[in-house]
């Protein structure tokens, strides 16, 4: 079964700093790997994915994500927080078995204070 | 991206009575939408999945006949909580599939059966 894994309930970053959400990975084969973001009593909204090609895949919102593969590692990072990215963030990945049901981990509250 | 409609966004209802909730995508046909739970602070549970044309896959633990999905076009699917009790209360969010690869959030619906 695919499962992805965030070790981190939280992080907090001052703007203007770096940030990284760290999110590991284990699946059977290639991995389809994604990033959402969430705002408060909303939705889910897609940021970023990994399927093939570069490790360093660009999204929305100036986020960006490294895939490693011998880590199994997807971590999801902007050069540059703003107080504005402050969300819940999803690693999610996608179930080759059962085709295109995510599973996502547990979700990392990101922080960004002034 | 691509848009998708969830309403309505907050429903409130007495117990013993049934709530519809609709997932509407506008701006693409999505053959497969998907219905998720999502408690405070936790991650999203895939409730089932809803196939146009055909009965929706529920995930193991998930009652078919309280929680009815209809998939009656390619651009809505709705999601019917039967005889709502407090338990019951939570947060639904939909998605539906575009392309290949990607799932569009809805922006949630906030349910409180009182």
């Amino acid at each position: 079964a695919q499962s992805v894994a965030q070790p981190e309930d939280q992080v907090n970053v001052a703007e203007g700093n770096p940030l990284t959400v760290k999110c590991t990975y284990s699946v059977s084969g290639n991995p389809y790997l994604f990033w959402y973001v969430q705002y408060p009593n909303r939705g889910l909204q897609f940021l970023l994915k990994y399927i093939t090609g570069d490790n360093l895949v660009k999204g929305s919102y100036g986020f960006e994500a490294e895939f490693n593969k011998s880590q199994t590692s997807f971590h999801l990072k902007k050069p540059s927080a703003l107080v504005s990215d402050s969300a819940l963030y999803f690693c999610a990945v996608r179930d080759m078995e059962n085709d295109y049901k995510l599973s996502f981990g547990a979700g990392t509250t990101v922080t960004v204070r002034a | 991206g691509a848009v998708v409609s969830q309403h309505p966004s907050w429903v409130i209802c007495k117990s013993g009575t049934s709530v519809k909730i609709e997932c509407r995508s506008l701006d693409f046909q999505a053959t497969t939408m998907f219905w998720y739970r999502q408690f405070p602070k936790q991650s999203l549970m895939l409730m089932a999945t809803s196939n146009e044309g055909s009965k929706a896959t529920y995930e193991q633990g998930v009652e078919k006949d309280k929680f009815l999905i209809n998939h009656a076009s390619l651009t809505l699917s709705t999601l019917t909580v039967t005889s709502a009790h407090p338990e019951d209360s939570s947060f639904y969010i939909c998605s539906a599939r575009y392309r290949a690869d990607i799932q569009y959030f809805g922006a949630g619906t906030r349910l409180s059966v009182l």
